[in-house]
């Protein structure tokens, strides 16, 4: 079965900083894996996602993400951190046959100013 | 135009009590999921239903009973509420493909005391 594995339940960077969330897969097929966000009593909204085309994928709000099946790795980043992007992040990776999304544990984003 | 919407999005009742949550989608999809996410924001999939028909059923009790009356609609009724059953409960849909990510509703927040 597909799974994802979130490294940091919490990361902490200062406005204007580097942004980087990381997330592992585990898949015996090639992946489909997404990148969702959800702000405090709101639903989860999608950032980005990897279907096979490219492997660097850019999404809204200025992340992208880059697959790397070497490393097995499909991390997100943004260049530059705003007070607006603390959130929770999700990765989630298509199960094969059954078509759920299989979401990892997650991670709190805090940006101070 | 809301593509995902579930009602009520608060819901505080007593144990033992039973409730019911609606969801809506208007995206055309032919796929939709409940999910639970606990007090440590960690989502899991309780059922999929793909045209109406179940397709998903992940060792959840019994007394949740989800009903497809249409494609565009899944609702989840909860017999006899335990404390337990406190968590926030999302309703996503998606195409039928690998490659499409889920939309989901804004959830419902359900408090059993």
């Amino acid at each position: 079965a597909q799974s994802v594995t979130q490294l940091g339940s919490h990361v902490s960077v200062s406005e204007g900083a580097l942004v980087l969330l990381r997330c592992n897969y585990s898949s015996s097929v090639p992946p489909y894996l997404f990148w969702y966000v959800q702000y405090p009593n709101q639903g989860l909204q999608l950032l980005l996602k990897y279907t096979s085309a490219a492997t660097l994928v850019k999404g809204i709000n200025g992340f992208e993400a880059e697959f790397k099946k070497s490393e097995t790795s499909f991390h997100l980043t943004k260049p530059s951190a705003h007070m607006s992007d603390a959130a929770e992040y999700f990765c989630a990776v298509r199960d094969t046959g059954f078509q759920k999304l299989v979401f990892g544990t997650g991670t709190r984003l805090l940006v101070s100013p | 135009d809301t593509a995902v919407s579930q009602t009520p999005k608060y819901l505080v009742t007593q144990m033992g009590n039973d409730k019911s949550i609606k969801c809506e989608q208007n995206l055309g999809h032919d796929t939709m999921y409940w999910y639970k996410q606990d007090s440590k924001k960690f989502l899991k999939i309780m059922f999929s239903y793909n045209n109406k028909e179940l397709i998903i059923n992940e060792t959840v009790p019994n007394r949740f009973s989800p009903k497809s009356p249409d494609k565009a609609h899944l609702n989840l009724h909860i017999n006899s509420l335990e404390l337990g059953d406190s968590a926030v409960y999302f309703c996503a849909s998606s195409q039928a493909d690998r490659n499409t990510e889920a939309f989901f509703g804004q959830g419902t927040r359900l408090t059993v005391v």
